[in-house]
């Protein structure tokens, strides 16, 4: 079946460092694949998505390209910010489907 | 506003009080699912629907029931919840199309079955 597997956490750096996060995923066919952003006290957010091989997704200085060759699909920020401070979440889903799979998720907490 | 609303945000129960979950969306999607979040765990896939009184298990739907009489609505129950069903639960109302699929969350609810 389908699985992601994210860079093990928690994940501390300091104001205006760069970061990234890997998610490598298993699945067959071609599915979308997700971040989703979790700060305190709250749901779940999608911060980016790809749909399809070396498509990039980004938002908020977030970066993630679709690596159909290495099944991945790290997300990248080249200099955080405290308010970055969330776990951060990478899925994949098959379009039109309502099964979703997601990682384990990464706590990321940055210091002034 | 597109809205997910679950009810209620926190709950302290006792073990067997049957007890129901509430979810909501107002944007028409097909699509919702139940999940769990445990630490070390991540996200756990408990029940989805795929429409009006279809729906089908996720990856731990042991002692939980779902129903959906109507699109808007995705309930969730225990019927005899137990210590280990001690978690943060969150309902998703999923859009999807060609090419798209987006899943939009609730809050969470915070369920303490002591």
């Amino acid at each position: 079946g389908d699985s992601v597997t994210q860079m093990e956490g928690p994940v501390t750096l300091s104001e205006e460092a760069f970061l990234t996060i890997n998610c490598t995923y298993t699945a067959t066919g071609y599915p979308s694949l997700f971040w989703y952003v979790q700060y305190p006290g709250e749901g779940l957010q999608l911060l980016l998505k790809a749909t399809k091989a070396d498509d990039k997704g980004s938002n908020k200085g977030f970066e993630a390209t679709y690596r159909k060759e290495t099944t991945s699909f790290h997300l990248e920020k080249g200099s955080v910010q405290v308010s970055d401070s969330a776990v951060y979440f990478c899925a994949l889903s098959r379009t039109n489907a309502g099964k979703s799979t997601f990682g384990d998720g990464t706590t990321l907490t940055v210091k002034p | 506003e597109a809205q997910v609303t679950q009810n209620p945000r926190y709950l302290i129960t006792v073990t067997g009080k049957k007890l129901t979950v509430t979810c909501s969306q107002n944007m028409n999607h097909e699509y919702m699912s139940w999940y769990r979040q445990d630490p070390g765990l991540g996200l756990r896939q408990i029940y989805y629907s795929m429409n009006v009184e279809v729906t089908d298990k996720g990856d731990v739907p042991e002692g939980y029931k779902v129903s959906r009489k109507e699109k808007r609505n995705f309930p969730l129950i225990l019927e005899s919840p137990s210590p280990n069903q001690t978690s943060l639960y969150f309902c998703a109302s999923i859009m999807t199309g060609v090419g798209v699929t987006e899943a939009f969350f609730g809050q969470g609810t915070r369920l303490t079955v002591v």
